[in-house]
């Protein structure tokens, strides 16, 4: 099946830094990527519609400026949270669609785990 | 009201035993539905997917749609240890193949050796 892969899996950071977590499409071109945000024993939230080219769409309460998403490649999405402060700490994960493909076809990364001190 | 709507569980089960996952959702334009697994602190992985309604069967798993109740469900037979984990169930905004997903809260799992 195709894989995606996100890193780093977990990362620690002062409140007031930035942080950047990656996600790439392995084995497949994905146009469209998607960045959820979970926490614990919570639902995953949609956060951003990502799409290679083109800027990233945001869903409602989502603070594009805070979370900075660049779809550079048909392989790579970033998701770069600025000025982190403790409330952002959460899991937070990416998936992607092929090339045509349908939300059936949506593969998810296995997450990055963010801890704002 | 939530799009999705999931009894968050948990729910412990000894092994063997015939497990019943259950979701509720407000739209009836809704036509694909998702289940997916995800164990602690990995991403989630598509189980399986119906559209519309009726039954579609993978091995153990077995998914349910009743679209007259609004009520789709995930039954998992022979349950293992290994099927230990959360399960989300998920449907596309807009009711079609849109790429968009909502998600139930997800049913906590575990069965018992």
């Amino acid at each position: 099946g195709a894989v995606v892969s996100q890193h780093p899996s977990w990362v620690i950071c002062k409140s007031g830094t930035s942080v950047k977590i990656e996600c790439r499409s392995l084995d497949f071109q994905a146009t469209t990527m998607f960045w959820y945000r979970q926490f614990p024993k919570q639902s995953l939230m949609l956060m951003a519609t990502s799409n290679e080219g083109s800027k990233a769409t945001y869903e409602q309460g989502v603070e594009k400026d805070k979370f900075l998403i660049n779809h550079a490649s048909l392989t790579l999405s970033t998701l770069t949270v600025t000025s982190a402060h403790p409330e952002d700490s959460s899991f937070y994960i990416c998936s992607a669609i092929p090339g045509g493909g349908r939300a059936t076809e949506q593969f998810f990364g296995p997450g990055t785990r963010l801890t704002v001190l | 009201q939530k799009e999705v709507e999931q009894d968050p569980g948990p729910l412990s089960v000894p092994e063997g035993a015939i497990v019943s996952l259950n979701c509720t959702y407000s739209n009836s334009a809704f036509q694909y539905f998702m289940w997916y697994r995800q164990y602690s602190r990995k991403g989630p992985e598509l189980l399986m997917y119906t559209y519309s309604s009726g039954n579609k069967e993978d091995g153990r798993f077995t998914a349910q749609v009743d679209k007259s109740s609004k009520y789709i469900s995930l039954f998992i037979r022979d349950s293992q240890p290994s099927d230990s984990a959360t399960y989300l169930c998920a449907t596309p905004l807009g009711g079609g193949s849109n790429y968009k997903l909502t998600f139930g809260k997800g049913t906590l799992l575990t069965v018992n050796p």
